[in-house]
């Protein structure tokens, strides 16, 4: 069964110290798996998907297929980085299933 | 349009009441995606349009929820005899076919049920 799993429903951290969110997953197939934020009073948006390969807003997250994980990180946080953060994977279709979401709190 | 635009950002009912919530998608996207975000339950994934094959429905909670699409753009969900527990945002996305994932999300329809 497609599954993705956040185990911390809330992060603190404090600016500038670096910050780590969790993502593993299980799916029988190969894997299409993002990142999506959303800001206080903003709609959801996509900050990152693993096939890009990219780094977004100072934020890159690698799939290790080994360990079925797919953990977003950031060497330095910055209070702007405060919001919900949530992992999805894509099935055959396109179609996501997102993770329970980690709030994250970047304080000065 | 810029984005997809939802309508109402807010709708207060009384318990029992049916209720429309409507999504406008982006123009070109033929796939189109309804969401619940509700506390403690994330985001719940309703219904999933695209181009004219049947909608996969199976994430609807019950036969009081449906959805239509019009003309391939526009689309309607409707919570009949509504409950306490249909209280959450409802999100609707759009994305071209088999982008894998990459929606744009509307900022979503509040529902209070009371």
């Amino acid at each position: 069964a497609q599954r993705v799993t956040q185990p911390e429903k809330l992060l603190s951290v404090f600016k500038g110290a670096p910050v780590e969110l969790k993502c593993n997953y299980s799916y029988s197939g190969s894997p299409e798996l993002f990142w999506y934020v959303q800001y206080s009073r903003q709609r959801l948006q996509l900050l990152l998907r693993h096939i890009s390969r990219e780094s977004i807003k100072g934020f890159t997250a690698d799939l290790n297929k080994g360990e079925t994980s797919f953990h977003l990180k950031k060497p330095f946080a910055q209070e702007e980085d405060s919001a919900m953060y949530y992992c999805a994977l894509a099935d055959s279709w396109g179609k996501l299933q997102f993770g329970a979401g980690t709030q994250v709190v970047v304080t000065p | 349009g810029a984005g997809v635009s939802q309508s109402p950002s807010n709708k207060v009912t009384e318990k029992g009441k049916d209720v429309e919530l409507r999504c406008d998608p982006i123009s070109g996207h033929t796939a189109l995606y309804w969401y619940r975000q509700s506390l403690g339950q994330g985001l719940e994934f309703l219904i999933y349009f695209q181009g004219n094959s049947a909608p996969d429905k199976s994430g609807l909670p019950s036969d009081r929820f449906s959805a239509e699409r019009t003309g391939g753009s526009v689309s309607t969900l409707t919570i009949q005899r509504t409950q306490q527990e249909d209280s959450a945002v409802y999100l609707c996305a759009s994305s071209f076919p088999r982008t894998g994932g990459g929606y744009t999300f509307g900022s979503g329809t509040r529902l209070t049920v009371v």
